[in-house]
């Protein structure tokens, strides 16, 4: 079946713009997990819905960050005021229930800010 | 803050050689340890998930073993092939909270 999809591949945008970045979850995962992977780290934990409301956004930088799963499945991530030191791959992953389960990761978004 | 240490950050071996990785974390709070692979170009990829103290799990090749007391995870290959070479992830979590902690991960290279 489907894997875990995330649109655009890649997205360059100046610094101070607003971008979208898009994920299609596997059908059925009530699980969706948003992260940011820098250069030389692993992935940083940004925010997880369990259906359609975000059960724990902590990892969310700042306000200029949010995200949404309006109907509990295609998730959307916003970053506003876009900054030079947002770039970096962003994954997004989904899972069938809890972090008990195998996390199925998208190819991810790579931004980079100019 | 929670921190997940993985060891050697590289390494480099010869096709056929067996060889291991260490990831450690904190040994309060332990609720789950995954494992994960990441080739270039591709998305992470699943490897193991680990949650009792002695856990020991095998796919093909490549096993793993869990020591919750002591807050280490060791990831194990047996003759290295060419196409293991990735990056490999581990990642903890608490419980405490829905957050999966990775660390920077371990970049094996595997020469034909």
């Amino acid at each position: 079946g489907a894997g875990v999809s995330q649109t655009p591949s890649n997205k360059v945008t100046e610094k101070g713009k607003y971008v979208e970045l898009r994920c299609d979850p596997i059908s059925g995962h009530t699980a969706l997990y948003w992260y940011r992977q820098s250069l030389g780290q692993g992935p940083e934990f940004l925010i997880y819905f369990q259906g359609t409301g975000a059960a724990d956004d902590s990892g969310l930088p700042n306000d200029r960050f949010f995200a949404v799963r309006p109907e509990g499945s295609v998730s959307t991530l916003k970053i506003q005021r876009t900054e030079r030191g947002d770039s970096a791959v962003y994954l997004c992953a989904s899972s069938k229930d809890s972090v008990y389960s195998e996390q199925y990761f998208g190819p991810g978004t790579r931004l980079t800010v100019t | 803050i929670l921190n997940v240490e993985q060891s050697p950050q590289s390494l480099h071996v010869q096709e056929g050689d067996s060889t291991n990785f260490t990831c450690s974390f904190p040994s309060s709070n332990f609720y789950a340890l995954h494992w994960y692979r990441w080739e270039t170009a591709k998305s992470p990829e699943a490897l193991f998930v680990m949650t009792l103290n002695g856990d020991e799990k095998k796919k093909g090749r490549i096993s793993a073993t869990l020591n919750t007391k002591e807050g280490y995870s060791y990831l194990y290959i047996k003759g290295s092939q060419p196409e293991d070479s990735a990056t490999y992830l581990c990642a903890f979590y608490t419980g405490a909270n829905s957050k999966l902690t990775f660390g920077k991960g371990i970049t094996l290279s595997v020469r034909p």
